[in-house]
This record gives C-alpha cells, sequence and structure tokens, in this order.
C-alpha cells in the first residue's frame, strides 16, 4: 500500500521568510514516482515536480527546491523567499511506477502575510 | 504544454437530480483518465480510473451507479453524479494520461480545473 504523509497542516511565514515543507512517504515498491503540486485557492491543480525514485539528485527550480533523501523516505520542498502568491495548499503525492493512480498526502497549507 | 480542461467550473443542483461533469484533454490523447474528489480541507481521494472505450475501475467504496463514468473518446471522459444529494457535494477534478507531443511527452502531471458541485 501507498501512503503518504505531511505532518504539518498549515504554516504561517511573513514575505521573504523561507518555508519547507515536510513529506514523509511509505511505499514497499523499489521504483516509484514522486510529485508535489500546489492547489492555490481557486482550486486547480498545478504541477510542480516529479521524481523518479532513481534519481536522488536534489533540484532547484528558482525560488522553489526539493530534498529528496530514499534513505529516510522523505520529498520536502522548500519555498526560499517566500512570497504573497505562494499562499496555498500543497500537496505531495506518490504512484507505483506502473500504475499512474496518484496517492495524496493530506497538504499542507501555506500561508504568507506581506 | 498539455492542457486538460473541466467543465463546469462550478455547478449547483437541487437534491434528486443529475449532474454531468467534462473532461476534455485540449492538445492530446488521453488513453487513461482519473477522477478524483476533494471534500472542504480534506486531500484528494482517487474515485475512479477510466480507459478508453472500457469500463470504468472504480476504488473501494465509491458506488459505480451513483458516479457514472464514460470515456467514450481519446479526448473526452465525464462523470455524471446520478441522484445529487447534499453530501455529494464536494470538489472534483479529473486529471488525464497520455502522449502529446513530438517527443512523447508523458501528461500524467496535469489535471483539469475542478469542479465545485453543491447539492442544495
Amino acid at each position: 500500500a501507498q501512503k503518504v504523509t505531511q505532518a504539518q497542516t498549515e504554516i504561517s511565514v511573513v514575505e521573504k521568510e523561507d518555508v519547507t515543507l515536510d513529506c514523509v512517504y511509505e511505499t514497499r515498491d523499489t521504483t516509484y514516482y514522486l510529485f508535489w503540486y500546489k492547489q492555490p485557492p481557486s482550486g486547480e491543480l498545478v504541477f510542480l515536480i516529479r521524481r523518479n525514485s532513481f534519481d536522488e539528485q536534489n533540484e532547484i527550480s528558482g525560488r522553489y527546491s526539493w530534498n529528496f533523501q530514499k534513505s529516510t523516505s522523505s520529498f520536502n520542498f522548500t519555498i526560499t523567499a517566500s512570497q504573497v502568491v505562494d499562499s496555498a495548499v500543497y500537496f505531495c503525492a506518490l504512484r507505483r511506477t506502473n500504475d499512474y493512480k496518484l496517492s495524496f498526502g493530506a497538504g499542507t497549507t501555506v500561508t504568507v502575510r506581506a | 504544454g498539455a492542457v486538460v480542461s473541466q467543465h463546469p467550473s462550478r455547478v449547483i443542483c437541487k437534491s434528486g437530480t443529475s449532474v454531468k461533469i467534462e473532461c476534455r484533454s485540449l492538445d492530446f490523447q488521453a488513453t487513461t483518465m482519473f477522477w478524483y474528489r476533494q471534500f472542504p480541507k480534506q486531500s484528494l481521494m482517487l474515485m475512479a480510473t477510466s480507459n478508453e472505450g472500457s469500463k470504468a475501475t472504480y476504488e473501494q467504496g465509491v458506488e459505480k451507479d451513483k458516479f457514472l463514468i464514460n470515456h467514450a473518446s481519446l479526448t473526452l471522459s465525464t462523470l455524471t453524479v446520478t441522484s445529487a444529494h447534499p453530501e455529494d457535494s464536494s470538489f472534483y477534478i479529473c486529471s488525464a494520461r497520455g502522449w502529446a507531443g513530438r517527443e512523447g511527452m508523458n501528461t500524467e502531471a496535469f489535471f483539469g480545473q475542478g469542479t465545485r458541485l453543491t447539492v442544495v
């Protein structure tokens, strides 16, 4: 069974602060994919990143960075110098290599105050 | 990039009526579409998986007779909530999987805009 845990329910920061969202997953598969999505108040899901379990390199995209550690089954997400527009619910998700269904974490609500 | 369009974005219906939600892949052929449901302040839960031309596969606990899914073409899947009741009020969102573009970009990661259903 696949399980994704996002222990942080809500995080509130002041603009320009960094914020790190934790994601811990459980799977019996040796290969799998991990995802992060952003859900702004409007509701749509915005794809941020997909990571293959074979690729443990950390990734940076602008103010976003991801830290994948297979040894601890974690795929954490950091927003650097947060902005008000970053306010949203962020979901971590997992899927098996040969099955395209996604298992989502509970989500973390990030509020960035001006 | 690959685009998935969902319609309507919001719908309010009376209890006992049926509502149809459409999910379209605009620039690629969607061999598989997924329907998720999200209750307020909760996560997304998969309801069913539909493959073009075949019956949908429903997750445990989802009533197939209540949530009718049709995936008759490679660009369109529909979810019909039959005899809707207030407890069906939720955010329904689809995603589509297929291949797009010359480089065969995997489109699995893209979702529609979602449909907020309110049953009164």
